[in-house]
């Protein structure tokens, strides 16, 4: 079956705009998470989504991200006023348990670069 | 901030060589994950070890898990070329809502 997939597979965005990534977690899965990868480090749990609630906000760097699933379905990790800090690859994970306990399933990610 | 450090950072080996990985945590957990990255990809998922267990096989890969140490090792046999790539392990902290990565061991295997 398919797997995770996450839209669009590169951006480039310029200092100040607004970006939105979208995952298509696989279907049926109850928990997606957004990582943040910094290049030649591991993965940094950002938030978690448990259907469509929010239970676990604590790693957004800051107000400018903001992350939603509307439907317990696919999920959009939106960043505002981009800054260059902000590059990295966004990973997103789902998996068919509640909690992180368990194996989860990731994505390619979106690798965004802010000049 | 990570809480799981690889160990070494960087492992260079011929074909048919065994690779061992040291991955150490700091804090109590439920269990520990490895996970596989080749480069520009996402993880995969290589084994899972619980808390209550000591070791763990599955296929060529070998994990240990030492919870009064607070660390653990893989242990790839009879290593190939395709096993090139990035090796994370994966701790989720007792009550916590998250997995929490190292900082990987980049692996090379040569053939």
């Amino acid at each position: 079956g398919a797997g995770v997939s996450q839209s669009p597979r590169y951006k480039v965005a310029k200092r100040g705009q607004d970006v939105a990534l979208r995952c298509d977690p696989i279907s049926g899965h109850v928990s997606l998470f957004w990582y943040q990868q910094a290049l030649g480090q591991g993965p940094e749990f950002l938030t978690y989504f448990q259907n469509e609630a929010q239970l676990d906000k604590s790693g957004l760097p800051s107000d400018r991200f903001f992350a939603e699933r509307p439907e317990g379905s696919v999920s959009t990790l939106k960043i505002q006023r981009t800054q260059q800090e902000d590059s990295a690859v966004y990973l997103c994970a789902s998996s068919p348990h509640r909690g992180p306990a368990d194996t989860q399933y990731f994505g390619p990610g979106t690798r965004l670069t802010v000049l | 901030s990570q809480q799981g450090e690889e160990d070494p950072q960087a492992l260079s080996i011929q074909e048919g060589e065994n690779a061992t990985m040291n991955c150490s945590y700091k804090t109590s957990i439920n269990n520990l994950q490895w996970y596989r990255q080749n480069s520009g990809r996402g993880l995969v998922h290589l084994i899972l070890i619980r808390s209550n267990e000591r070791e763990k096989h599955s296929g060529r890969l070998r994990v240990t898990l030492d919870t009064s140490k607070k660390s653990s090792s893989l242990l790839i046999t009879a290593s190939r070329a395709a096993d090139t790539a990035s090796y994370f392990c994966a701790t989720d902290p007792s009550g916590g809502n998250k997995l929490v990565f190292g900082a990987g061991t980049i692996l090379r295997v040569k053939s």
